[in-house]
């Protein structure tokens, strides 16, 4: 089993609509959560982060945790073409040698069409 | 603005040839990442450093290994490359304690043939 697993898609869905991209993990200890989002050609960049269960919201973005499940979600709302990219879920370890170190996922491809 | 930069773009090298992948970054931050990006298995994290002439292991450190001789220069090394090593690598740097909030290079598309 994958530490990070992603649903790989890709995902299309509408200009306007929500989309939903997953993650779970396996390491029950890991506490804090990460969202990369990577365009076509170009590096990974931060977007958002989640440390508590529950929902945090930023714009159009809400990171949802659910460390009971080991599951973690990232929402957007009102999807524009400009959110086309691969999103990468990264998970950091709790404790020990991986102390720090992030495990990311394999990315999920979104496109939002118009 | 952070501005992480790597020698190469592009690369392209013979099988068993010693290949220095180079990263510099511009914003003194202690630690300092390799990873490589393959279709469907994401980012695979190689080495990473959280000081100078530090180096811990990552995930595939198998055939690697890493200089980290100045705080902001950290460097890849092939010893002896192989075709199963083209990827896209990157370097990534982020700040003391904040190491989640990673500021990533261009890449280098290694090919070995």
């Amino acid at each position: 089993q994958k530490e990070v697993e992603q649903n790989s898609g890709p995902l299309s869905v509408p200009e306007g609509a929500i989309a939903s991209l997953n993650c779970t993990y396996s390491d029950r200890g890991s506490q804090s959560f990460f969202w990369y989002r990577q365009y076509s050609g170009k590096s990974p960049e931060l977007i958002m982060f989640i440390y508590s269960n529950g929902d945090k919201e930023d714009g159009r973005f809400t990171a949802q945790l659910n460390k009971a499940s080991q599951y973690v979600s990232l929402l957007i709302r009102d999807s524009q073409p400009s959110d086309s990219a691969t999103y990468l879920c990264a998970v950091r370890g709790a404790g020990g040698t991986s102390y720090g170190k992030l495990t990311f996922g394999q990315g999920t491809i979104l496109t939002v069409h118009p | 603005d952070v501005k992480v930069t790597q020698s190469s773009r592009y690369l392209v090298k013979r099988t068993g040839e010693k290949v220095f992948l180079e990263c510099v970054q511009d914003m003194d931050h202690e630690n300092m990442f390799w990873y490589r990006q393959d279709p469907g298995l994401g980012l695979r994290l190689i080495y990473f450093s959280y000081d100078v002439k530090m180096k811990e292991k990552g995930d595939i450190p198998e055939g690697y290994s890493v200089s980290r001789e100045k705080k902001e220069r950290f460097s890849l090394i092939l010893e002896s490359a192989s075709t199963n090593q083209t990827s896209m690598y990157l370097c990534a740097s982020s700040p003391p304690g904040r190491n989640y909030e990673q500021y990533f290079g261009p890449g280098t598309r290694l090919t070995v043939t």
